[in-house]
This record gives C-alpha cells, sequence and structure tokens, in this order.
C-alpha cells in the first residue's frame, strides 16, 4: 500500500483548459517533488519543495505552476498545456535525513488534446 | 554530475528462469543505490536500496542486488521469476553530499517474463 496519494489517476484536457493535480503523502515527510514520465525517456524531474519551500525547478515552462500549503500536499497547476506535455506526472515524498529514500504515488494520466 | 546507465532496455526472460538487470553508474562522490519497480499504470515502487555496509542487498519479491564499487554497479538479480514480476526497473543514484535531494535515474529495463 503507498503511503502516497494522487487525484486524479487519469485527465483529459484542452490546450485551453485550466486543472489542477492534488498529490498527499501520509508518511510524515518534509519534502515532495513532481516528477514527469514521458514513453521512451527518463524520468524528468521537474519541482522539489523541502519543508513547503521550493528548492529545486528543472527548467519547467510556466504553463505548470506547483502548489506546496504544507509538508504533506502538493499541488500541479496546469494551464494553456501543449499535447507534448502528455505524460504520466508521479509525485513522491521523502524524509530529509539519512538516505532521503523517496517513496512514489500512483501517478496521474495526463493527455493533452 | 552523477549519471545513471541502464544497458538493456529489454530484457526477456522464461518464467522460472534467473534474470539479471544491469546498472552501472558514475559519479566522483559516494552513492547511495536504489532499484524501483514500475508495475502498468502504477507508480515506482522500492524493491530495494544500498546505503552502507554489506553489498548484497536483499529486498522485496525474491529480488538482490550486489554494489560492486570498483566496477561502480548495482545489477538487479532473482533466481527464478515469475509472471507476475513482468514489469519495467529503474535504477537510481543519490550523491551523499552536495547532490540536494536529487535522485538520478537510469532510463528503465522491461523485464518481460514468458510462459
Amino acid at each position: 500500500e503507498t503511503g502516497v496519494t494522487q487525484t486524479p489517476r487519469h485527465l483529459v484536457m484542452g490546450m485551453t483548459n485550466k486543472k489542477s493535480l492534488k498529490c498527499e503523502q501520509h508518511l510524515g515527510h518534509n519534502a515532495m517533488y513532481w516528477y514527469k514520465q514521458s514513453a521512451k525517456k527518463p524520468l524528468e524531474l521537474m519541482f522539489v519543495y523541502n519543508f513547503k519551500e521550493q528548492t529545486e525547478n528543472n527548467s519547467v515552462p510556466s504553463r505548470f505552476s506547483p502548489e506546496c500549503p504544507n509538508s504533506s500536499h502538493l499541488f500541479l497547476h496546469l494551464h494553456t498545456l501543449q499535447p507534448e506535455d502528455s505524460a504520466l506526472y508521479l509525485c513522491a515524498s521523502s524524509q530529509l535525513t539519512g538516505a532521503d529514500t523517496q517513496y512514489f504515488g500512483p501517478g496521474t494520466r495526463l493527455t493533452v488534446l | 554530475a552523477q549519471s545513471v546507465t541502464q544497458l538493456d532496455s529489454q530484457v526477456p526472460v522464461f518464467e522460472e528462469a534467473p534474470v539479471e538487470l544491469r546498472c552501472n553508474y558514475s559519479s566522483s562522490v559516494s552513492v547511495y543505490l536504489f532499484w524501483y519497480v514500475q508495475y502498468p499504470n502504477q507508480g515506482l515502487q522500492l524493491l530495494l536500496k544500498y546505503l552502507s555496509g554489506s553489498t548484497l542487498v536483499k529486498g522485496i519479491n525474491g529480488f538482490e542486488a550486489e554494489f560492486n564499487k570498483s566496477q561502480t554497479s548495482f545489477h538487479l538479480r532473482k533466481p527464478s521469476v515469475h509472471i507476475s514480476d513482468t514489469a519495467e526497473y529503474f535504477c537510481a543514484v543519490k550523491v551523499l553530499t552536495g547532490g540536494g535531494n536529487k535522485l538520478t535515474f537510469g532510463t528503465g529495463t522491461q523485464l518481460k517474463v514468458e510462459l
């Protein structure tokens, strides 16, 4: 059973829509991450939040806007996306000690029409 | 900067046969090493990790991996695979110092177990 949940699991949106992805972790962790997984490409780290503060933005286009209101919740706000943004978006969390092992949610499969 | 190479994009194997999925890494500093598995339409699940100590690490579902510092490798093995092991396997590395939270992944190996 995963301690990281993501909603929705599937999302289809038009290029002019605005939608949000939600991630919640029940592990008491203090770091959260957004990754993009496209077919035939390595996982791409998008954003990192430590103690609710963004510590990494991996040159992500501004049409992706993250929000971390507390250590348990992470959002990814989407607007005016492109078809090439279609992918599996994975959320992960970790405890910022030791090996800092990341635990992943099931992902949101996003299709942009 | 660190990098991870998974040489095999696909590995077909018959059920009950042994399997080895290869992972090599490059880093100028000490690292932690991880293997994750991704079943179809799911997220990544941690299989096992090497932090320190014994170089042979045992994980879930009968998998194990051996850290070889001189070869900079962390190959994943299972002595007898099952149909349910069909999935994509990712090797990942995290540097002990100076890398922040960053986890660097390989491109993945698709394990296909056949009857």
